[in-house]
């Protein structure tokens, strides 16, 4: 029972290359989605999924890309990484798209950009 | 603007005290309000909080909301070391699949 699945924990970048944070769950969840933890900020809604093949942008979306091309899987894309992307980024998912449930989190992954 | 407040932003209590964490927003459109406690890794799920009035207890938390004066609060009872966290809360407006978050309230309780 793994629920929400972050990959990799940990990651340092150098300014202008590119990544992805992987995030899969297994809970069969419509709705995924992205934020990014900073100091003082709380948790900002990056990107969001009601499911297969639909997206669109949160609060903060510059400098991130997100796909979803099945129900598992809601991968991060950061196309040229900046420092102010230097974040704590948490993948969530819920049940339903419609009811406001709970959201379940994955682990986290920190991102440092150099 | 559809903003999460939350307050105080920071709290130390010693055990055994009460504390009471407060969570307003700003616009009425509503769908549910939820409690999260965050320590080293991932927030972890307390409440979620769709009619007002009703209070939902877990232990020694519970969480009541007000959708007259848009505001919840969280009351820890007797609270122990265990308890030391950031309490982070989040609404989800009416028609949108956005959860907005408040920045937190980090509560550390002394032995």
């Amino acid at each position: 029972n793994a629920g929400v699945t972050q990959t990799p924990k940990f990651q340092v970048l150098k300014t202008g290359q590119s990544m992805t944070l992987q995030c899969a769950q297994d809970m069969n969840h419509e709705y995924m989605s992205w934020y990014r933890q900073d100091p003082g900020m709380g948790l900002r809604l990056i990107h969001y999924s009601v499911g297969a093949g639909i997206t669109d942008q949160g609060e903060v979306p510059n400098g991130y890309n997100v796909s979803r091309s099945t129900t598992e899987d809601f991968p991060l894309r950061l196309l040229s990484a900046a420092p102010s992307q230097t974040s704590v980024y948490f993948c969530a998912s819920s049940q339903g798209r419609v009811e406001a449930g709970e959201l379940f989190f994955g682990e986290g992954s920190r991102l440092t950009v150099l | 603007e559809d903003k999460v407040v939350q307050s105080p932003l920071s709290l130390v209590v010693h055990e055994g005290d009460t504390v009471t964490l407060n969570c307003s927003y700003e616009v009425t459109n509503f769908r549910s309000l939820l409690w999260y406690k965050q320590e080293k890794k991932a927030p972890t799920f307390l409440f979620m909080l769709t009619s007002s009035g009703i209070e939902k207890k877990s232990g020694r938390l519970s969480s009541i909301l007000d959708k007259k004066e848009l505001f919840s609060i969280l009351n820890i009872t007797a609270t122990q070391t265990g308890d030391s966290a950031v309490y982070l809360c989040a609404r989800r407006p009416s028609g949108t699949y956005k959860y907005i978050f408040g920045t937190g309230t980090r509560l550390k309780v002394l032995a």
